[in-house]
C-alpha cells in the first residue's frame, strides 16, 4: 500500500459526459501528479500541483482540468469524453517541490471506461 | 514523447535466472528512476539512480547508469515468479522549465515457476 488513495477505481460513462477523478497523497507529500495510461500511448504525463500551485503540465488535453485543495487532495476533471479517453489514470504524489527529484509514490489507479 | 524506451520490451525467463532490461533516454537528465507495475495496478518505485551515479544496488537489483550513452539497465538476480511484471524505466529532465518525469512505455518480464 502506498499511502496514496484514488477514487472512483471504475468509472463507465458515455461519451460527451463529464467526471471527476479524486486523489488524497501519501501524509505528509505536497507534490500531485496525474498519468494516463492506455495500451497505445503509454504512461503518459498530465499535469503535477505542489501545494495548491501548478508547477508543470505535460500532454494534458484542453478539456482535462485539475487542481489541488488546501487539504491537499487533487481532483481530475475530464469533460467532454471521448472514446479514446478510455484509460488507466493514476494519481502520484512525492515529497519535493521540482517534480522529479525523488521517487514518486503511485495510487491503485481509476479506470475509466467511455462508451 | 517518450524520454526513456525499455529494451526488450518483452521477456520471458526461468525461476532463478538473472533479467537484464535496458533503458535508453533522449536528453540529459537529473536522474533515472525504475518502477514496477503488476498488472493492471499503480507503479511501485524500484529504485533511484542520479546523474552522478553510475552503479547502485538494492536487494537483488542492480542499477548502471551511462551517461555518455544516455543509458541505463536493471538487473535483477535470482528470479522469482513475484517478480513478473512490467517495469519501466523513467527519466527525470528538465523541459521547458519544469521538473518532470518521462515513463519509456514498459517491459513485460515473465518469470516462469
Amino acid at each position: 500500500d502506498s499511502g496514496v488513495t484514488q477514487t472512483p477505481k471504475h468509472l463507465i460513462t458515455a461519451t460527451g459526459q463529464r467526471v471527476t477523478l479524486r486523489c488524497s497523497p501519501r501524509s505528509g507529500d505536497l507534490s500531485v501528479y496525474w498519468y494516463q495510461q492506455s495500451l497505445d500511448q503509454g504512461l503518459q504525463f498530465l499535469i503535477h500541483y505542489y501545494n495548491g500551485e501548478e508547477r508543470a503540465k505535460g500532454n494534458i488535453l484542453e478539456r482535462f482540468s485539475a487542481q489541488q485543495f488546501p487539504d491537499l487532495h487533487s481532483e481530475l476533471n475530464l469533460s467532454s469524453l471521448e472514446l479514446g479517453d478510455s484509460a488507466l489514470y493514476f494519481c502520484a504524489s512525492s515529497v519535493d517541490a521540482t517534480g522529479s527529484t525523488y521517487e514518486q509514490y503511485f495510487g491503485p489507479g481509476t479506470r475509466l471506461t467511455v462508451t | 514523447s517518450q524520454q526513456g524506451e525499455e529494451d526488450p520490451q518483452a521477456l520471458s525467463i526461468q525461476e532463478g535466472e538473472n533479467a537484464t532490461m535496458n533503458c535508453s533516454y533522449k536528453t540529459s537528465i537529473n536522474n533515472l528512476q525504475w518502477y514496477r507495475q503488476n498488472s493492471g495496478r499503480g507503479l511501485v518505485h524500484l529504485i533511484l539512480i542520479r546523474s552522478n551515479e553510475r552503479e547502485k544496488h538494492s536487494g537483488r537489483l542492480r542499477v548502471t547508469l551511462d551517461t555518455s550513452k544516455k543509458s541505463s539497465s536493471l538487473l535483477i538476480t535470482a528470479s522469482r515468479a513475484a517478480d513478473t511484471a512490467s517495469y519501466f524505466c523513467a527519466a527525470s529532465s528538465t523541459q521547458g522549465g519544469s521538473e518532470k518525469l518521462v515513463f519509456g512505455k514498459g517491459m513485460k518480464l515473465t518469470v516462469n515457476p
